[in-house]
């Protein structure tokens, strides 16, 4: 069966610094993988996904992804935070014949200092 | 074009009791998945409808059951409600069942078990 892994569970970053929120999956095959945020009291927005080619993929609000297959990672980053980027991330994987179930990462919360 | 709702927002009941959660998809789509969120056991997939049929299950007990309308809105019940159900139960839409679907997450439904 597949998994995510999210090591971080709190990261807090200065605003204006960079930003990198690790993500390791397990599954036999490519899979398909996505970053959603989560806002308190909200529900989950997509931020990017890859389903296949070009490794490194753009999302919404700035964010980045690179899909590394050896290291069965996909990273997520941005250059630069801004305090409205303070947020909950999960790193989700879809797998074949399993229709649209998505199986999540633990999260990491992200807090911004001023 | 308005996105998933879900209603209630919020709910409170009490051991024993039963509730029924309802989701209406974006207009158009007919797939509807159902989520359970908690502290402990972070986002888990509780079941998927399309065309009024469960397609997924995850791994729940029988107290949770879901169904979904002609119309597509799908609603979830848990009876014998225990103190462990307490959790953000967020529904996803997307238009079918498809590995390279994107789905949108409404804000939830917040219940609390007494």
């Amino acid at each position: 069966a597949q998994s995510v892994t999210q090591p971080d569970i709190h990261i807090t970053v200065s605003e204006g610094a960079s930003l990198e929120l690790r993500c390791n999956y397990s599954y036999g095959a490519t899979p398909y993988l996505f970053w959603y945020v989560q806002s308190p009291g909200q529900g989950l927005q997509l931020l990017l996904k890859y389903f296949s080619g070009d490794t490194l993929v753009q999302g919404i609000k700035g964010f980045e992804a690179e899909f590394k297959r050896s290291q069965s990672s996909f990273n997520l980053r941005k250059p630069s935070v801004h305090w409205s980027d303070a947020a909950e991330y999960f790193c989700a994987v879809r797998v074949n014949n399993a229709g649209n179930m998505l199986t999540f990462g633990g999260g990491t919360r992200l807090m911004v200092k001023p | 074009k308005a996105g998933v709702t879900q209603t209630p927002r919020y709910l409170i009941k009490t051991r024993g009791q039963q509730v029924t959660l309802s989701c209406s998809p974006i207009s158009g789509h007919r797939s509807v998945s159902w989520y359970q969120q908690t502290p402990g056991q972070g986002l888990q997939f509780l079941f998927e409808y399309f065309s009024e049929t469960q397609r997924n299950k995850g791994n729940f007990p029988g107290r949770f059951s879901g169904r979904q309308f002609s119309n597509s809105r799908s609603e979830m019940n848990v009876s014998t409600l225990e103190l462990g159900d307490s959790a953000l139960y967020l529904c996803a839409s997307s238009l079918v069942v498809s590995t390279y679907n994107e789905q949108f997450f409404g804000p939830g439904t917040r219940l609390t078990v007494l």
